[in-house]
């Protein structure tokens, strides 16, 4: 079946403007995760979620950041007030279940954000 | 806290050779699970293996092993006759709180032809 996807492949914005990151899990994938990976370090978490609910939201460096899904599928990372510090790739995972580390986390392609 | 050592930022190898790479990890967590991830310049994280904690068995998948250390933290990662699509950076991965992967900083392999 069709992986996690990611869109858009790529964002170049402006300092200080806004811009939402979608990610669209495997079908049927209750747990999803979000991290970010700046160059030439390992992904760093951010946020989890298990069905509509974020679970853990820990990872999120402040508060111009903010994740949602609404319906339980399909996830949007909102940045407000990007700054260059923000530019990294952003990537989405998800796993079946998401309960007690049990599962394997299947990752998309990333968002490679730069902001100017 | 939970941390992930890959000593190894990048290693070349000419094809054919066997290569070995290194990951040492920290958890205060009895229960916990390793993983290595590859991530060829397409950008995608590929899973490649997970173990648990309490599961010590050497594994062997086609060209790929990995062995596991409990007595010295590690989980280490073998490729056996190197191919240049083996190019890719390598990450280990520990998870202990049930969900959130703690990753190491990456291994980036080249395999020259």
């Amino acid at each position: 079946g069709a992986g996690v996807s990611q869109t858009p492949s790529n964002k170049v914005t402006e300092k200080g403007k806004y811009v939402e990151l979608r990610c669209d899990p495997i079908s049927g994938h209750t747990a999803l995760y979000w991290y970010r990976q700046s160059l030439g370090q390992g992904p760093e978490f951010l946020i989890y979620f298990q069905g509509t609910g974020a679970a853990d939201d820990s990872g999120l460096p402040n508060d111009r950041f903010f994740a949602v899904r609404p319906e339980g599928s399909v996830s949007t990372l909102k940045i407000q007030r990007t700054e260059r510090g923000d530019s990294a790739v952003y990537l989405c995972a998800s796993s079946p279940a998401g309960t007690s580390g049990l599962e394997t986390q299947y990752f998309g392609p990333g968002t490679r954000l730069l902001v100017l | 806290a939970q941390k992930v050592t890959q000593a190894q930022t990048e290693i070349s190898v000419v094809e054919k050779e066997d290569v070995t790479l290194d990951c040492v990890y920290e958890t205060r967590d009895t229960t916990y699970y390793l993983f290595w991830y590859k991530q060829p310049p397409s950008g995608e994280l590929v899973f490649l293996i997970r173990r648990n904690s309490f599961d010590e068995q050497n594994e062997i998948s086609g060209r790929y092993s990995w062995n596991f250390q409990k007595s010295t933290s590690s989980f280490n990662f073998t490729i056996t006759a190197s191919q240049v699509v083996d190019s890719a950076v390598y990450f280990c991965a520990l998870s202990s709180l049930g969900y959130q992967l703690t990753f190491g900083k990456g291994t980036k392999l080249s395999v020259i032809p």
